[in-house]
């Protein structure tokens, strides 16, 4: 199993522009989750999926959109880019009740919007 | 709302010695995850804690966590340079019927050879 993969890994944008960062899990897990973590700071959830077609805003969602068409894939989409999202964004997934708990993360895409 | 308070926030100590990180969150949760992250990686799970009581233990590291207290500790003992690292808390929102995670702020440690 490759676990759960993101790209891109690094990427720069400039102020206005679009991107979507990919996320696949290759665990069969229901739940996902992105995240984003500030420069020496903890993690703050943008957004969840419970299932596929079914996603909630986390405790940082503005700026931010999601789709959940399969189990396997929850793209993070970035509307008219500003720095205030230069950060490093994390993937992850879980299946609660089963054999997995915890989450498990992806490698992270480091953004930086100039 | 859920909070999540870790103390302390960064933690500098000698190799040898012992030290627990405290992780306090403000509402009921009866379970609790601790995470590591090492420099410029992603983080991975470190201890799952189910249920109140709970203690696990690996090598130099043991969790534990009282859900009446709201409170999770993570007890280092002896304490080498390969435990240098940042230590997440994060408990679980499922009493709050949402799956919203907050994660504690952090525990930089950094153990001096």
């Amino acid at each position: 199993n490759a676990g759960v993969t993101q790209t891109p890994k690094f990427r720069i944008l400039k102020i206005g522009q679009s991107m979507t960062l990919q996320c696949t899990q290759d665990m069969n897990h229901n739940y996902m989750y992105w995240y984003r973590q500030d420069p020496g700071m903890g993690l703050k959830l943008i957004y969840y999926s419970v299932g596929a077609g079914i996603t909630d805003k986390g405790e940082v969602p503005n700026g931010y959109n999601v789709s959940r068409s399969t189990t396997e894939d929850f793209p993070l989409r970035l509307e008219l880019a500003a720095p205030s999202q230069t950060s490093v964004y994390f993937c992850a997934s879980s299946f609660p009740g089963q054999s997995s708990y915890e989450q498990y993360f992806g490698p992270g895409t480091r953004l930086t919007v100039t | 709302e859920l909070k999540v308070e870790q103390n302390p926030l960064f933690l500098s100590m000698q190799e040898g010695k012992n030290y627990t990180i405290y992780c306090n969150y403000s509402t009921t949760s009866d379970r609790l995850y601790w995470y590591r992250q090492d420099p410029g990686k992603s983080l991975e799970s470190l201890f799952v804690l189910l249920s109140n009581g709970a203690v696990k233990q690996e090598g130099r590291l043991m969790a534990s966590l009282d859900t009446k207290a709201r409170l999770s500790t993570l007890h280092i003992t002896a304490a080498v340079h390969d435990l240098s690292a940042t230590y997440f808390c994060a408990p679980e929102p499922r009493n709050s019927g949402t799956y919203k995670y907050i994660f504690g702020t952090g525990t930089r440690l950094k153990v001096l050879a």
